[in-house]
Parts: C-alpha cells; sequence; structure tokens
C-alpha cells in the first residue's frame, strides 16, 4: 500500500523569503499522482499543485512547484516569496489508480513578518 | 463554477444521537469522497461514490453510512454517535473518470459529539 512521509512537523519561514516542505512516499506500481493541499485555520482544503509520476517536467503554479525526484521517491513543495497567508497547514498526498487520497501527517508553516 | 459546499457547517450532538451531512459537489463532477479529520489520526477516507454507487470504503465501522443521489449530491450518516466520532469532516469532488483525477475539497463540517 502507498504511504506519505512528512518529516516536518512546523516550520517557520521569514516573510519574503523561499521555503520547501518535504514530502517522501512509497509505492511500488509505477502510475501514481502526487498532490498538495493547503488547509488554513478555517479548515478547507486547498489544492495547490499536482505532479504525475509520468511527466517529465516538475510540476509549477504560481509561486508554487513541485520538486519531484522520482528515484528518491520524493516531492517537495517550493514556495516562493512566502507571504503571511502562507500560514497554514500543508500536506503532501498519493492517489493510486482507483485508490483514495492517502495523506502525511501534515507540516505546519508558519510566516513571520 | 461554484465549488464544493457542505451544510451544515457546526453541528453538536450528543452520544448515541445520529446525525446526516451534505455534500454538493462542483457541477459536472460524480465522484464524491468523504474524510474524517482529527488531531490524533490525521485525514482518513471514509468512503467515495461515483454514479450513485459506492465505489471505495475505508476502514470505519457500519455506523457510518452514505450515499449519492441521481444529482451526484452526496449524504453521509453518522449512527450512535460516539465521543470520539468529534471530527472536521471533509467532502471532495472530482470528475471521475480518470484514475489521477484532481480531488477538489469543501468547507468541512465540523461535528462535536458531547
Amino acid at each position: 500500500a502507498q504511504k506519505i512521509t512528512q518529516t516536518q512537523p512546523g516550520m517557520f519561514v521569514q516573510e519574503k523569503e523561499a521555503v520547501t516542505l518535504d514530502c517522501t512516499y512509497d509505492t511500488s506500481d509505477p502510475s501514481y499522482g502526487l498532490f498538495w493541499y493547503k488547509q488554513p485555520s478555517s479548515g478547507e482544503m486547498i489544492f495547490l499543485i499536482y505532479q504525475g509520476s509520468y511527466d517529465q517536467q516538475n510540476a509549477t503554479e504560481g509561486r508554487y512547484s513541485l520538486n519531484f525526484q522520482k528515484a528518491r521517491k520524493s516531492a517537495n513543495l517550493v514556495i516562493s516569496a512566502s507571504q503571511l497567508g502562507d500560514s497554514a497547514m500543508y500536506f503532501c498526498a498519493t492517489y493510486l489508480g482507483n485508490t483514495p487520497l492517502v495523506f502525511g501527517k501534515g507540516t505546519r508553516l508558519s510566516v513571520i513578518a | 463554477k461554484a465549488g464544493v459546499t457542505q451544510t451544515p457547517r457546526y453541528l453538536i450532538k450528543t452520544r448515541g444521537q445520529q446525525v446526516t451531512l451534505s455534500c454538493s459537489p462542483i457541477s459536472g463532477h460524480r465522484s464524491v469522497s468523504w474524510y474524517q479529520q482529527t488531531p490524533g489520526q490525521g485525514l482518513q477516507f471514509l468512503f467515495e461514490y461515483f454514479s450513485e454507487t459506492q465505489r471505495n470504503k475505508g476502514n470505519f465501522p457500519g455506523r457510518f453510512s452514505g450515499r449519492q443521489f441521481s444529482n451526484s449530491r452526496s449524504e453521509m450518516n453518522v449512527s450512535t454517535l460516539e465521543l470520539g466520532d468529534s471530527a472536521l469532516y471533509l467532502c471532495a469532488s472530482s470528475p471521475g473518470g480518470s484514475s489521477v483525477d484532481t480531488q477538489y475539497f469543501g468547507p468541512g463540517t465540523r461535528l462535536t459529539v458531547l
């Protein structure tokens, strides 16, 4: 079964700096998808970015980019130019075929002015 | 396009009662999934419905059930509530036709069991 590991329970970053949130996964299937979601204190899970296992290039969405290293089974989220509104929980998740999303434990990011 | 909506947003119940939560997916989405989020267990998958049929089920007791209607709206029901059922219940919708569909989440229903 697939497994997601986020080793950083909490992270601090200065406003306007870049930050990397770590995610490793464990799956034996060659076809899978990787997702990052943001969860502010309000509770809603906001989709940020997606990377497919066969995608040749790293995914980017505005200030979010995914550092995908397939051989190391890692899919780290990079947030550039952090803003105060980026303070939230961040979850990495994987979706394998018709199985449901499996989430990591999350990383709480705090952006400091 | 309107996002995923969930009602009610907050609920307070007592042990032994039952509760029904509702989820309206994004227009055109045929798959609806439900998740339970607690501080101790994190996000756990409950079940997924696609075209009115349960396609996947998580490891939860039979007190947790759900259904999907022909308009893709979904409800989940929890009977004989226990204190441990206090959680944020999140609903997510996706088009449902592809194995790597992105799931879009609603704001959640926060259930408190007293």
